[in-house]
């Protein structure tokens, strides 16, 4: 089944460095959305991005999507210690459905 | 605004016994989804609604787990038996069926079967 997957697993950088995270995903999409997960808590929806755009920008997020490589990536600039956390691309299962399907997430960790 | 909200939080039980979750979706979100974590497989989608009709439920492990939605402000996701394979963090969102479609997940259900 489609499923993004995340690069890396696990990020470690340093208060006020940026960190880049990178999904691929297998089929045509409608849309790839980012999540952040922090520790024991449920997932926020954080950015959407549609099939017809290639960069958006949210605050210090910026998501690019390059569908002819079938791959996004989530940059968070100027990072802060708040900013540690599991972060998810999320795509529709089959295009134009409902449901989505999340990739294994990469752990960030930002040290003061 | 009170977001997503799931009982208990965590819920520990021993292998055989029956588990119930429970799921309040946001006020006015008409699709509901069930997720469950692990570190080995991810978030898998169990099940989802609309409109308290069950649309897709090939996520659903196997006979013991069964999903209802009552009503549109609460639904139940139970585990007859359970198994320690179970244990997981279940999680429940909610959202408006819009197109494009956000989640709103709630804070899950931590469960532990022994």
């Amino acid at each position: 089944s489609q499923q993004g997957e995340e690069d890396p697993q696990a990020l470690s950088i340093q208060e006020g460095e940026n960190a880049t995270m990178n999904c691929s995903y297998k089929t045509s999409i409608n849309n790839l959305q980012w999540y952040r997960q922090n520790s024991g808590r449920g997932l926020v929806h954080l950015i959407l991005i549609r099939s017809n755009e290639r960069e958006k920008h949210s605050g210090r997020l910026r998501v690019t999507l390059d569908t002819s490589k079938k791959s996004s990536s989530l940059l968070i600039t100027a990072s802060r210690a708040a900013d540690t956390a599991s972060y998810f691309c999320a795509t529709d299962a089959e295009q134009g459905a409902q449901k989505l399907v999340f990739g294994q997430g990469t752990r960030l960790t930002i040290n003061p | 605004d009170a977001g997503v909200i799931q009982s208990p939080r965590h819920e520990v039980t021993e292998m055989g016994q029956e588990v119930t979750l429970r799921c309040k979706p946001i006020s006015g979100h008409n699709s509901l989804f069930w997720y469950r974590q692990t570190m080995m497989r991810g978030l898998e989608l169990l099940i989802y609604f609309n409109n308290n009709v069950p649309i897709d439920d090939s996520g659903m492990p196997e006979d013991r787990f069964s999903a209802k939605m009552p009503n549109a402000s609460f639904s139940t996701l139970k585990i007859q038996p359970s198994e320690p394979r179970d244990s997981a963090v279940y999680f429940c969102a909610s959202s408006l069926r819009q197109e494009p479609d956000t989640q709103y997940f709630g804070p899950g259900t931590r469960l532990t079967v022994l």
